[in-house]
This record gives C-alpha cells, structure tokens and sequence, in this order.
C-alpha cells in the first residue's frame, strides 16, 4: 500500500535546542520526500526535499536524512526559534506521481 | 501569476446541497492536486490531472464527488448531496511534472493553495 507514519504528533521543545521527526514509509515509494511547513490558517509551504541518490541534504538550520534500505527519514531542525513553531508534514512520491503525507508533527519552540 | 488561487475560500452549505470548489493553478504547471485537510491531520490525496487527464482518483472516494479539468488549465471539484463528514479544507496544488528524478530542477515540486473551507451543517 502507499502509506507514510511520522512520529511524534506533537513535539515541544526550548529555544535553542534541537528537534528531530521521523518519518517511514511503505514499500511503493519512489524517489522523493519532500517537507512542508504549515503555520495556523496557511497553507502547507516546502521547505526542504530530499531524492533517493542522496542521504543528507542540509539548509542552514534544517537538514533531511534519508534511509532508503530502512525505509526512513527524517528533519532535524537546530537552534530552533519561536518562528519555527507549526506543524510539519512529511511526505513521500508514489507510483505515477502523487504525494501521499504523514500525519504531521505539531512543534512548539517554547521561549 | 501570484500563485494557486482557490475559490470560495470559505463556502458554509447545508447537508444536500451541492458544491463546487475552482482551483487556477500556477500558468505553467501541468500537474493539479487536490487534497482533503481536517483538523490535527495531514493533507488527504484525493486526485491528480496532468494536463486535461484526469491521472488518479483515490479509492477512498466516495461516487459524490467529481474533478474535472477541462481544458488543462483550472480544475473544478464538485461534492453531491454533502455530508457533515464532507466538513474539512479541500487544498489544491500544482506542480510541472517533470522527467528523471523526482524534484530535480524544481520539477514535481507541488506548490499549494489557501484552500476552501466547506463547513457543511
């Protein structure tokens, strides 16, 4: 099936410290896993993607991890700041191009 | 171009009614997704277009409700007979598909909408 879990659903930590979320999905996934940021009453944004020939990708404060044998990934986001409260969405492209998300990770960054 | 448009961006109706949502994607994009959000959830895959054709339609949808997308450049979703579960953010996106590699070059990269928030009473 097409499946994404991401853990935890909600994530609180202090200003400054790291936070991490994890994603796994299942066996029909291709090549892309893309994050998207979405503050309350917006829209979902990206802010970071990673393709199956890479393992790492950083950008300044955020970086994604991929482990394609695993079949995991995850953004670690550092130095984190009361802007980067929201919730976040993984997600994973599956057969013919569709994006299927997991079911978010409410961050607090708490001042 | 300043993006996805939605409109309504709120649309309040009674359990029967009919509704119909209008996505305008980005001008250049081919792709058109359209995703269902409830609170505290991530965004639900409902269909895609590439261009006019209408590529996949998720199981999980129920017969009453139907997208289409004409003439390859803005989609319509429409919901018969609506439900109070039907109550959720209905997102679109859109993308330039691209070939190779997922992402590459900002292809297949899905930029969203504001949505349209059907409340159904």
């Amino acid at each position: 099936g097409e499946n994404v879990e991401q853990h935890p659903s909600t994530l609180s930590v202090q200003e400054g410290d790291s936070a991490v979320i994890k994603c796994t999905y299942s066996d029909s996934a291709s090549n892309y896993f893309p994050w998207y940021k979405q503050e309350l009453g917006k829209r979902p944004q990206l802010i970071i993607d990673i393709r199956s020939n890479v393992g790492e990708k950083k950008d300044q404060r955020i970086a994604v991890t991929l482990n394609k044998t695993a079949k995991h990934f995850s953004l670690h986001i550092t130095e984190t700041q009361p802007e980067d409260s929201a919730v976040y969405f993984c997600a994973a492209a599956f057969q013919g191009g569709k994006l299927i998300f997991g079911q978010g990770t409410e961050l607090s960054v708490k001042p | 171009d300043t993006g996805v448009s939605q409109d309504p961006r709120h649309k309040i109706t009674k359990r029967g009614q009919n509704v119909t949502f209008r996505c305008d994607p980005i001008s250049e994009h081919n792709r058109l997704y359209w995703y269902r959000q409830t609170l505290g959830q991530g965004p639900e895959f409902l269909t895609y277009f590439q261009n006019e054709a209408q590529l996949e339609k998720s199981r999980l949808l129920s017969d009453r409700f139907s997208a289409e997308r004409p003439k390859g450049s803005f989609s319509t979703l429409e919901i018969q007979r609506t439900e109070q579960g039907d109550s959720a953010m209905y997102l679109c996106a859109s993308s330039l598909a691209g070939t190779g590699v997922w992402g590459s070059s900002g292809a297949n990269v899905l930029t969203f909408g504001a949505g349209s928030r059907l409340t159904v009473l």
